[in-house]
C-alpha cells in the first residue's frame, strides 16, 4: 500500500502571496490532519478532516484553511504569507474515525520557506 | 498553553544502555497517549502507545510507562542503538476533545556506539 504523499516537498515563497499545499491519504483513510512543525514548538494541530468535513481546527488564523475531496485527498491553503509561517507543513492520514485513538501515518511533509 | 512537554530538547545515550524519554501532561481529561519517532527528511512514526487503564505497555525493546496522579509518561528503549537516534514526540487526545491529538515538542535522541 502506498504511504501518504504530499507535493510539492519543497516551496519557496515571498510574504503577501498565498500557497496550496497536497496531501493524499493512503487508500481507504478518510480522516485526514494537518500539523505544523517549527523548531522548539512541536507539531501544531491545523485541522482535521473526515468524509469531507472539518471535525477539529487548532489555534490558528483564518489565514489557514483546508479542504477534502470524495477522494479523501486534502488541501490546505495559507494566504497573505507571513515569515512566521515558515515551517514543516505533515499530513497525517488515520483509517479511523476515532482520531486519536489509533495511530496517524505521516506524509513527509512540505517545507515551506516564506521570504 | 503546552499541555503536553517534554522537557528534554535532547538526550545523549550510549550504545547498549537504556534511554528514558520523559513527557507531562497538564489535561487530566487525556485518555491515550503516543510516541512517534521522527528521522530527518522523513514524517513521524508511530512508535508505541498506552491507554490510561493501563500504566505499562510493551513492544519488544520499548515499553512506555504511564504514572496519571502524576501525569507523566516514558519511554524507555533497552537496549539502545545507533538507529535509535532520531526525535521522539510524545502526543496525548481525549475522547471528550474531538479527539484532536496534541504533541509535545520532541526529544532529539543521540545514541552513540
Amino acid at each position: 500500500k502506498a504511504g501518504v504523499t504530499q507535493t510539492p516537498r519543497y516551496l519557496i515563497k515571498t510574504r503577501g502571496q498565498q500557497v496550496t499545499l497536497s496531501c493524499s491519504p493512503i487508500s481507504g483513510h478518510r480522516s485526514v490532519s494537518w500539523y505544523q512543525q517549527t523548531p522548539g514548538q512541536g507539531l501544531q494541530f491545523l485541522f482535521e478532516y473526515f468524509s469531507e468535513t472539518q471535525r477539529n481546527k487548532g489555534n490558528f488564523p483564518g489565514r489557514f484553511s483546508g479542504r477534502q475531496f470524495s477522494n479523501s485527498r486534502s488541501e490546505m491553503n495559507v494566504s497573505t504569507l507571513e515569515l512566521g509561517d515558515s515551517a514543516l507543513y505533515l499530513c497525517a492520514s488515520s483509517p479511523e474515525e476515532r482520531l486519536g485513538y489509533n495511530e496517524q501515518f505521516f506524509g513527509p511533509g512540505t517545507r515551506l520557506t516564506v521570504l | 498553553d503546552q499541555q503536553v512537554k517534554q522537557n528534554s530538547p535532547s538526550l545523549s545515550v550510549q550504545e547498549g544502555r537504556i534511554s528514558i524519554l520523559n513527557c507531562d501532561y497538564t489535561n487530566s481529561m487525556f485518555d491515550y497517549f503516543l510516541w512517534y519517532k521522527k528521522y530527518p527528511a522523513e514524517g513521524p512514526t508511530f512508535l508505541i502507545s498506552i491507554s490510561s487503564i493501563k500504566d505499562k505497555n510493551e513492544d519488544g525493546r520499548f515499553t512506555v510507562f504511564l504514572n496519571k496522579s502524576a501525569k507523566h509518561l516514558s519511554l524507555h528503549i533497552v537496549p539502545s542503538q545507533p538507529g535509535d537516534s532520531a526525535v521522539y514526540f510524545c502526543a496525548a487526545s481525549a475522547s471528550t476533545g474531538g479527539f484532536k491529538t496534541i504533541f509535545g515538542a520532541g526529544t532529539r535522541l543521540f545514541v552513540k556506539a
